[in-house]
Parts: structure tokens; C-alpha cells; sequence
């Protein structure tokens, strides 16, 4: 199975709004309300930002929100702060029982 | 407070065999699964699978049965990933995470490195 497919990288200036894409198939992202969002700063472990599509943890920044249309799940960040500078990956439940992640999405603010 | 604490760092021979340990705490540990996931240097995040705590059932990757095998011993509430017959392109940090949809908590890593 191949990755989720993610923008390389994204940037924006402090205060803008962004969205970063994760495209599957209709076998895990079009399938599944089972996307996640997760936030790696460097040298540390990844965090969970957004869980099944729009849900935000608990100690998550509202500027955090997550959206699905078909095969395509976006996550937004509003009122970009230099802090969420970092690496953003996508995940999917598939239909063979497995997990996938995006390639990962660089962004930098400006 | 939940925490997951990984063993060491590791540095194997091409061929030889390493196992990485993930102590659970804080929480239950037989209510909620252990995830697996690896990351190359420089590279992107890569799913290894899963292992249920509450009957010992792993769930691997496709590419990645075989050679990977994930266990447990709960009186410890620790998970294990055990990768044989290593290769370069294993030289990876190795996470656990708690739960299977929504890793929630995760181990500082494990940096596995293979090299003669």
C-alpha cells in the first residue's frame, strides 16, 4: 500500500491561515472517519493533533481543526504562530486492517 | 500520568537481532493496544503495526511480517518489538504509542542503528 499523499511543504506568515491536504483512496481516507493528525517538532516524538477526522484532544489549540471530503482529509491551522513550525503527518485506518501515514508536510512560518 | 519509556539505544551488526522495550504506565495497560512505528533518518513516519494487550494478537504491515515480531509481558506492562536478521535500512528511530486510531502517548524513541 502506498502512503498518503501530502504537500512536500506549506508556508505562511504569522497570524495567516493554513491547510495542509492528505489524499487516499476510497479503501482508507474516502472509507474510514478514522484520520489523524499529528505534529513533530524536531527531535521529539510525534503528537496527536486532530483524531477521527475533526476531533481535537484535549490541550489541543482551538487554531487546530480538521475537515474530510472524499478521498481528501485538510487540516487547518488558523492565526499561524511561529510554534507550529514542525513537521505534519496524516494517518488512515485502511480497509485491510492496517494504518497508513502521509509523507509528511513541512511547514514553515514566515 | 500516562507514560511509555523506551529502552536504549542500540547499535547491531548487519544479520544480528535486537529487541526494543516499551513500559507502560499510568494507566491500565491491558485496556488499550500498542502501536509500533518507525522513522528513518530524515524520512517520514512509517506504521509497523499493532499488538492487542488484552489477548497478545499482533497486527503487522504489510512488509513487514516475518522479520518484525511484537509481544508482551503484562505483569511488567511492557511491550516488546523484536526485529531479526537486521538490515541498514532498518537503522530507524523506533516509537510505541498507545492505542491504534489515535496514538495518544508515545515513547521518547529507540534509535536502532545498523552498521558493520
Amino acid at each position: 500500500q502506498s502512503a498518503l499523499t501530502q504537500p512536500a511543504s506549506v508556508s505562511g506568515s504569522p497570524g495567516q491561515s493554513i491547510t495542509i491536504s492528505c489524499t487516499g483512496t476510497s479503501g482508507d481516507v474516502g472509507h474510514y472517519n478514522y484520520v489523524s493528525w499529528y505534529q513533530q517538532l524536531p527531535g521529539k516524538a510525534p503528537k496527536v493533533m486532530i483524531y477521527e477526522v475533526s476531533n481535537r484532544p484535549s490541550g489541543v489549540s482551538y487554531r487546530f481543526s480538521g475537515s474530510k471530503s472524499g478521498n481528501t482529509a485538510s487540516l487547518t491551522i488558523s492565526g499561524l504562530q511561529s510554534e507550529d513550525e514542525g513537521n505534519y503527518y496524516c494517518s488512515s485506518y485502511t480497509t485491510s486492517d492496517n494504518v497508513l501515514f502521509g509523507g509528511g508536510t513541512r511547514l514553515t512560518v514566515l | 500520568q500516562v507514560q511509555l519509556v523506551q529502552s536504549g539505544s542500540e547499535l547491531k551488526k548487519p544479520g544480528a537481532s535486537v529487541k526494543v522495550s516499551c513500559k507502560a504506565s499510568g494507566y491500565r495497560f491491558t485496556t488499550m493496544s500498542v502501536t509500533w512505528v518507525r522513522q528513518a533518518p530524515g524520512q517520514g513516519l512509517e506504521w509497523l503495526g499493532w499488538i492487542n494487550t488484552a489477548t497478545g494478537g499482533p497486527t503487522y504491515a504489510q512488509g513487514f511480517t516475518g522479520r518484525f515480531v511484537f509481544s508482551l509481558d503484562t505483569s511488567v506492562s511492557t511491550a516488546y518489538l523484536q526485529i531479526s536478521s537486521l538490515e541498514a535500512d532498518d537503522t530507524a528511530v523506533y516509537y510505541c504509542a498507545r492505542e491504534v486510531l489515535r496514538l495518544d502517548y508515545w515513547g521518547q524513541g529507540t534509535l536502532v542503528t545498523v552498521s558493520s
